[in-house]
Formats: structure tokens, sequence, C-alpha cells
């Protein structure tokens, strides 16, 4: 069942410009994942918040949780070429309510930032 | 550092033929999950094992079946291919659960392509 929505679908920026990327989710989730992938390529780990957070940087990237919302934002700051992605946010419900760990990604957005 | 290996990295077969690939952890993990990517979708849950047996299953159709060795590579095994099950198959590996506090490390994927 899809879990993660994320929004936009599709952002294109200048370099140098932030991008913003929101996700929602529907269940409990243990903690929430950001992942990168280049066009057809493997899926990298950028950043994991808990449940129990709410906000938490890493070079770069800022990410944001609100859990009374259920959603979840991801900043990049002073945006590079090399940035040109696309981006997943991921839940992990953990052990809670019969689930195990596992992730739920979200429909991604596709990043483009213009040189 | 050694990361998630897969093999192969292409793979072309026929409609109703089948197919295996393989899934090597990080030195170590004993977790591994298996998602699929269908074209400009994203990553669905398949399957995962711990410590050489079955954890969860997602939504794997019955024509695919996996396992997990005494090695900790796991394959995953599948039949009478459909069209549909092109796509791209990631793995991903964690020691325990701590992919539930650090993130997990995905390999590369298998791009299959069934025509």
């Amino acid at each position: 069942s899809q879990q993660g929505e994320e929004d936009p679908q599709a952002l294109s920026i200048q370099e140098g410009e932030n991008a913003t990327m929101n996700c929602s989710y529907k269940t409990s989730i243990n903690n929430l994942q950001w992942y990168r992938q280049n066009s057809g390529r493997g899926l990298v780990h950028l950043i994991l918040i808990r449940s129990n957070e709410r906000e938490k940087h890493s070079g770069r990237l800022r990410v944001t949780l609100d859990t009374s919302k259920k959603s979840s934002s991801l900043l990049i700051t002073a945006s590079r070429a090399a940035d040109t992605a696309s981006y997943f946010c991921a839940t992990d419900a953990g052990n809670s309510g019969g689930s195990n760990y596992k992730l739920t990604f979200g429909k991604g957005t596709l990043l483009t930032v213009n040189p | 550092a050694a990361g998630v290996i897969q093999s192969p990295r292409h793979l072309i077969k026929e409609k109703r033929e089948t197919a295996t690939l393989k899934c090597y952890p990080i030195p170590r993990h004993d977790t591994v999950y298996w998602y699929q990517q269908g074209p400009g979708q994203d990553p669905q849950f398949l399957i995962s094992f711990y410590e050489k047996m079955q954890s969860d299953k997602g939504s794997i159709p019955d024509r695919f079946s996996a396992q997990q060795f005494s090695d900790y590579h796991s394959e995953l095994n599948m039949s009478s291919l459909e069209l549909g099950d092109s796509a791209l198959y990631f793995c991903a590996s964690s020691l325990g659960v701590a992919g539930a506090n650090y993130g997990y490390t995905f390999g590369s994927g298998t791009r299959l392509t069934v025509v």
C-alpha cells in the first residue's frame, strides 16, 4: 500500500538556489528516511530522522518531521548540478502493530538543477 | 568499504523463462531486503530475511521465491516471467535492525528486461 506521497513530483531550479521537497505518509512510523537515486542507479541513503525528532541537519541537507501532520520536508541548500537526481522519502514502521522493519517508499521527486 | 553486491547488473529474459538474481550483503550483515522498482515507480518491498529465515513478505508474486543462504547471500528466483516483471530489483542489507537506526545500504540493482 502506498505510504509516502511526495510533492512536487518534479522540480527544476538554478544552481545556487534551494530545493524543498515534501513527503506525506499515512501510518505511524519509527523513523523516516530520505534516499537519492541517480537515473536508473542504486538508492543512496541521505539522512534519517526518528519519530521523536523534529529537525535534523547533515551538510547542505535539512530534514523536518511533523508527526502530527504525518509529513516531512527535505531542504537542499545552495544546490549544485550534481544534485540532479530523484529523491525518495521512505518510512520505517519498525516492529509496531505487527509490522517488521522495512521501508515503504513514496513516489519520489525528480530534481533538476540547471547550471 | 565493501558494499552490497548484486549480480547480474543487467538481465534480458523472454516471457515464461526463469531468472535468478543474487545479492551479497555487506560482510557481517545478517538481514537482507528485496525491492522491486518498475519504470517511473517507487521501490516496492518484496521480501526480507534475517538469519536465513524469512522475516517479512510484501507484494511478492507467488511465481517468485527467495532464500538466504548460510553465508548470508540471498537469491531471488523468478519463474514464468511476464512483461510486467521488467524492473529494477534492489537488494539492501542491514546488521539486525540497525537499518532502522542508521539507514539501509542498497546495492546497485539488477535491471531485468522481459521481452
